[in-house]
């Protein structure tokens, strides 16, 4: 069965500084991928970054990249340079070969000014 | 990218009354995915909606309380059968977008619907 644990339920960061996402996750699939999805007081989910586990290279999308530990079943998500913006609910997500996407409880991240 | 629209918005309904909630992709996807938010939760997976069969629900969700209808690669409707309070939720669906190394493609989300049942 596939699991995504999310530790974190609030977070907060000052603006222009970094921040860190922890997400654990347990799969027995060797081919999977995992996701970092926003979600904002809008509630539109949206795709933030996506990492796929055969590949040891972390994911980097501008400001945001992943730290992706395969045997520690690892993937933070780390959000360097801090916007008002970054504001949001954010999942963590995993997907197997059956496609269906699995989310964490989600962090609650505040940007503060 | 794809884009999804969802009717209504939300909703405001009676305890033992149902609520067709549909989903219109802008492309023809294969896979269309109903999740269910609760007020502060993360989305849970309801059921898995191909065209031309029948949905694959996950554990805890039954078709009779949640009948979903496919009847195209671009529409779906999800049906909350005999509400109460306790179904007040978003109810957001997804589609898969391009796969990408053979592997699943990003999940496109629509706006999601707000029912609140009294």
């Amino acid at each position: 069965a596939q699991t995504v644990t999310q530790s974190q339920p609030e977070m907060s960061v000052q603006e222009a500084e970094t921040v860190t996402l922890s997400c654990t996750y347990d799969t027995s699939e060797n081919n999977y991928y995992l996701f970092w999805y926003k979600q904002p007081p809008s509630r539109q989910m949206i795709l933030v970054i996506r990492q796929e586990a055969y590949k040891q290279q972390n994911a980097t999308e501008n400001r945001f990249s992943v730290n992706f530990q395969k045997a520690a079943k690892s993937f933070s998500l780390k959000i360097s340079d801090s916007q008002l913006g970054d504001t949001a609910m954010y999942f963590c997500g995993q997907s197997g070969a059956t496609n269906k996407l699995i989310f964490g409880t989600g962090t609650l991240l505040a940007v503060q000014p | 990218s794809a884009v999804i629209s969802q009717k209504p918005s939300r909703d405001i309904c009676q305890r033992g009354t149902s609520l067709t909630i549909q989903c219109q992709v802008d492309s023809q996807v294969t896979m269309m995915f109903w999740y269910r938010q609760q007020p502060g939760q993360s989305l849970t997976l309801i059921a898995t909606a191909n065209q031309g069969s029948e949905a694959t629900y996950e554990s805890g969700f039954v078709i009779d309380k949640f009948p979903i209808s496919r009847p195209n690669l671009t529409f779906s409707t999800l049906t909350v059968s005999n509400m109460s309070p306790e179904d007040s939720s978003i109810y957001l669906c997804s589609v898969e977008g391009v796969r990408l190394a053979g592997g699943p493609g990003e999940q496109f989300f629509g706006p999601g619907t707000r029912l609140t049942v009294l």
